[in-house]
């Protein structure tokens, strides 16, 4: 299967701060990256969908101007946390796709930010 | 509105075999995948069904009934390390992924 990598895979910085995660596709050409977040014991909550080249579409309740978004190219996407607090802690899960893989979405092994 | 329907938790013995469950209700199928997680990683996928049937992978198999909105992942000879939380995930007509909350899968030796 294709392969996505994130970087860093974990993360700790203090309350006010950024925090900028890399979501990589490595042997194919993502048109459409998604970004979700787990908090522990749940399930995945996607935040948003980018299509490479065009502004992100946010889901309902996500704050697009603490959360920046990035897809500048067919292998690259960024999630950049703003002024992060604490409540930001989670697990934050990036995957691509593309429509030649049935709709189905690749995972990056995901990025674990902790805000102190 | 959309729902995907899975038990929280389920318990088995280790050797034995396991049905889960996942009911769906989305505006339009475009095709339901089965992920596996295990605790503090990212999903993998196991399994994509569109068309009504059973689809057998080694000792996973999954089933998939639209005109019931349904669909099972069944697990044979069952390991310690299938422990792990499976997702049920419908792709609905403006293929996006509508994620299920998740099973929570505990194996007893």
């Amino acid at each position: 299967g294709a392969v996505v990598s994130q970087h860093p895979s974990w993360v700790i910085c203090k309350s006010g701060t950024s925090v900028k995660i890399e979501c990589r596709s490595l042997d194919f050409q993502a048109t459409t990256m998604f970004w979700y977040r787990q908090f522990p014991k749940q399930s995945l909550m996607l935040m948003a969908t980018s299509n490479e080249g065009s502004k992100a579409t946010y889901e309902q309740g996500v704050e697009k101007d603490k959360f920046l978004i990035n897809h500048a190219s067919l292998t690259l996407s960024t999630l950049t946390v703003t002024s992060a607090h604490p409540e930001d802690s989670s697990f934050y899960i990036c995957s691509a796709g593309s429509v030649t893989s049935d709709y189905e979405q690749y995972f990056g092994p995901g990025t674990r930010l902790t805000v102190t | 509105g959309q729902n995907i329907d899975q038990p929280t938790e389920m318990t088995a013995t280790e050797g034995a075999i396991v049905q889960i469950n996942c009911t769906y209700q989305t505006s339009g199928f475009n095709g339901l995948f089965w992920y596996q997680q295990h605790a503090g990683e990212a999903p993998t996928f196991l399994s994509y069904n569109v068309l009504d049937g059973l689809e057998e992978k080694g000792r996973f198999s999954s089933f998939l009934s639209r005109s019931k909105g349904y669909s099972y992942l069944l697990l044979k000879e069952l390991q310690m390390k299938d422990s792990a939380s499976y997702l049920c995930a419908v792709v609905d007509s403006n293929y996006q992924l509508i994620w299920g909350a998740g099973t929570k899968l505990i194996i007893k030796p």
